[in-house]
């Protein structure tokens, strides 16, 4: 079956350390995203990519940082900069060109940072 | 820039009752305009689409019409079930070259039996 993963569904980090969330997706989407999604809030748009080797920051990028050297893969590095990386991080994908195309979203992780 | 504005929450309503959940938009062109829902714990899924003026996306006894003229493409189910109990999210694409999509703040719904 085609879809996105996310792993794992539960991470528990200390402050201070960096930590990567993993996004892979077989659907053979050009466009990946992450979300973070805080309780009760609505979704926020961290990093966007297009392409391969191609990433464009997006509204709360600051403490995060993102690559993108296989199409199917897009992980997310939650760094120590980061003040508050308690949350939801939603992996979305998106087949390119069309508006029409809809997003498919992964089943998320939970970060907690103590 | 584009917006979605979307209707406070929570919504709490009887189970067979009239849902409404409002969504206007503010965008460049003819955006596509989606609904999404999503389930405690888990991701997103998307619920109905439009992609042009007039269209009518429906699934799951849920509609929404795209309405061009006043900019809104509202979250309507006749009769609703607990089993639709979650957050609502409606989202817009725009048809400029980048990727980005716009979401609303979402909308929780309640329902009880």
């Amino acid at each position: 079956d085609g879809g996105i993963t996310q792993s794992p569904k539960y991470l528990f980090r200390k402050e201070g350390q960096n930590v990567t969330l993993s996004c892979e997706q077989n659907l053979n989407h050009d466009a990946m995203y992450w979300y973070r999604q805080d309780p009760g809030q609505g979704l926020r748009l961290i990093y966007y990519s297009q392409i391969v080797n191609d990433f464009q920051k997006g509204d709360i990028a600051e403490g995060y940082s993102v690559s993108r050297e296989k199409k199917e893969s897009f992980p997310l590095t939650v760094t120590s900069a980061q003040k508050n990386p308690t949350a939801f991080y939603l992996c979305a994908s998106r087949r390119g060109g069309d508006p029409s195309y809809e997003q498919y979203f992964g089943p998320g992780t939970r970060l907690t940072v103590t | 820039g584009d917006s979605v504005t979307q209707m406070e929450g929570p919504v709490t309503l009887s189970e067979e009752a009239c849902l409404t959940i409002n969504c206007t938009y503010t965008a460049t062109g003819y955006p596509s305009l989606f609904w999404y829902v999503q389930y405690p714990g888990e991701g997103l899924q998307l619920l109905l689409k439009a992609t042009k003026a007039d269209d009518k996306g429906s699934n799951k006894g849920f509609e929404a019409t795209y309405r061009k003229e006043t900019t809104s493409f509202h979250l309507e189910k006749g009769s609703v079930q607990v089993s639709d109990s979650a957050v609502y999210f409606c989202a817009l694409k725009s048809p400029r070259g980048y990727q980005k999509v716009t979401f609303g703040t979402g909308t929780k719904l309640q329902v009880i039996p």
